[in-house]
């Protein structure tokens, strides 16, 4: 069975620096890409960027180019979402999740999220 | 950058149909998908390119698709049909966009 299991949630002060994690499991880690989503409280999906482990092709929403950093550890079967500098307005709940695969012959193309992590709520507070 | 529009509300009688629609000037080169969420969870995947229901989601949900507009269609609306919809689609460069969702209340 595949999951997606991300880590807890965090309370930290603006300035500070965090990591927090999405751990795959049920299925080969290098086959897909997986993705961080943000929602802040009350408001919609936002696409924050994708991964792609085997060649660490990354792609970047431009509104979260700079701000925030994708990375995945494969022998860990790990992705990661990093801050070095949090502000009170990254406050949110954010989700990794991974696209369907689409494969005819040798060619492959994702689809839609269909599997989602549980989410990690971050907390950015003095 | 790509943006996606959807109307923020919809609202409906249980057993009437609900239209959700979504505009977006890529959509007629690019699949769009939708997503079910309630409060506390996570999205769900309810229509896959464009049309495409997985096995898992009620037969009620369907997509349809007519030049830069998408549309999700609940035949049939129940109680807990009651969420907020999100399309999604990409662009050539291999990056995502998700609509500003649409919150379906059920009379």
């Amino acid at each position: 069975e595949v999951q997606l299991v991300q880590s807890g949630a965090e309370l930290k002060k603006p300035g500070e620096s965090l990591k927090i994690s999405c751990e795959a499991f049920g299925y080969t880690f290098t086959t897909h890409w997986i993705g961080w989503v943000r929602q802040m409280p009350g408001k919609g999906l936002e696409w924050i960027g994708i991964i792609y482990p085997p060649a660490s092709d990354i792609r970047y929403n431009p509104s979260f180019q700079g701000q925030v950093t994708i990375s995945a550890d494969m022998s860990i079967n790990t992705a990661y979402l990093q801050w070095t500098r949090l502000k009170a307005s990254d406050t949110a709940t954010y989700f990794c999740a991974r696209p369907q695969l689409f494969c005819e012959d040798t060619t492959c193309d994702s689809g839609g999220f269909d599997y989602w992590g549980q989410g990690t709520l971050v907390t950015v507070s003095s | 950058s790509y943006e996606l529009t959807q109307p923020p509300s919809v609202s409906v009688s249980p057993g009437q149909t609900a239209w959700i629609p979504c505009s977006g000037d890529t959509l007629p080169k690019q699949y769009a998908y939708w997503y079910q969420q309630k409060p506390g969870q996570a999205p769900f995947l309810l229509i896959y390119k464009d049309t495409g229901r997985p096995s898992s989601v009620p037969e009620r949900f369907s997509g349809s698709s007519s030049g830069t507009t998408v549309t999700l269609t609940i035949t049939g609306v129940q109680a807990e049909d009651e969420a907020v919809y999100y399309c999604q689609s990409s662009e050539s460069s291999g990056t995502y966009v998700f609509g500003p969702g649409t919150k379906v209340t059920v009379l």
